[in-house]
């Protein structure tokens, strides 16, 4: 079964611009989170998306939005690119989000987006 | 709130000793505790899980973990490490009840030396 992909994988933008990446989760996971990785703040999280619908948002500015499509796929997109948004973007698939039992469900990572901001 | 602490920022480890890297989590209910790592320019690899059951949980590439809940630990350990090793690990802990989100500790680099 092939694992969690996302595209593309190095991207460089100036500020002030926008930039959407997208995640294609594990076949058959509904649940797509997204994280931000950077030095200074490690892992933090965006959003979780389930069945088409935004569970669970992070600590980020709304310049950071997301959305998830009926095949599970995923794009997170940001607006209005700043310096500090510099990082690597991560994607999450598990099989059924994070509610009760889902809970216990193991997220497994694709190998992320290197976004360089100039 | 929950969260989990990395206390240590590296661990350095000869080839063939054991290895240990810590962990320790803070929870409001039952602890839902994870390891990854995570070698450069990739991605996280899910190495193991606890949620309930026995204390010692076995993963992959020949890790394992140990739950303590009178001591809120969950080092990762393994027997004899390799030089392949090498990486950065993060322990993660699941808030339940709250907002379900996975959160992570601030990682520790392991360095194994030949």
């Amino acid at each position: 079964k092939a694992g969690v992909t996302q595209t593309p994988r190095y991207l460089i933008k100036t500020r002030g611009q926008q930039v959407t990446l997208s995640c294609s989760p594990i076949s058959g996971h509904r649940s797509v989170s997204w994280y931000q990785q950077t030095p200074g703040q490690g892992l933090q999280f965006l959003f979780e998306y389930f069945s088409e619908t935004q569970r669970n948002k992070g600590n980020f500015p709304g310049r950071f939005s997301g959305r998830q499509f009926s095949n599970s796929r995923s794009e997170m997109n940001v607006s209005t690119l700043e310096l500090g948004d510099s990082a690597l973007y991560l994607c999450a698939s598990s099989l059924a989000g994070t509610s009760g039992r889902a809970s216990t469900d193991t997220q497994y990572f694709g190998p992320g987006t290197r976004l360089t901001v100039l | 709130a929950q969260s989990v602490a990395q206390p240590e920022d590296q661990v350095n480890v000869a080839e063939g000793n054991p290895l240990t890297v810590k962990c320790t989590y803070s929870v409001s209910g039952n602890p839902y505790l994870f390891w990854y790592v995570q070698y450069p320019n990739r991605g996280l690899q899910f190495l193991l899980k606890y949620i309930t059951g026995d204390n010692l949980v076995k993963g992959s590439y020949g890790f394992e973990a140990e739950f303590n809940k009178s001591q809120t630990s969950f080092h990762l350990k393994k027997p004899s490490a390799l030089v392949s090793d090498s990486a950065l690990y993060f322990c993660a802990v699941r808030d339940i009840g709250n907002t379900d989100k996975l959160i992570f500790g601030t990682g520790t680099r392991l360095q194994v030396f030949p």
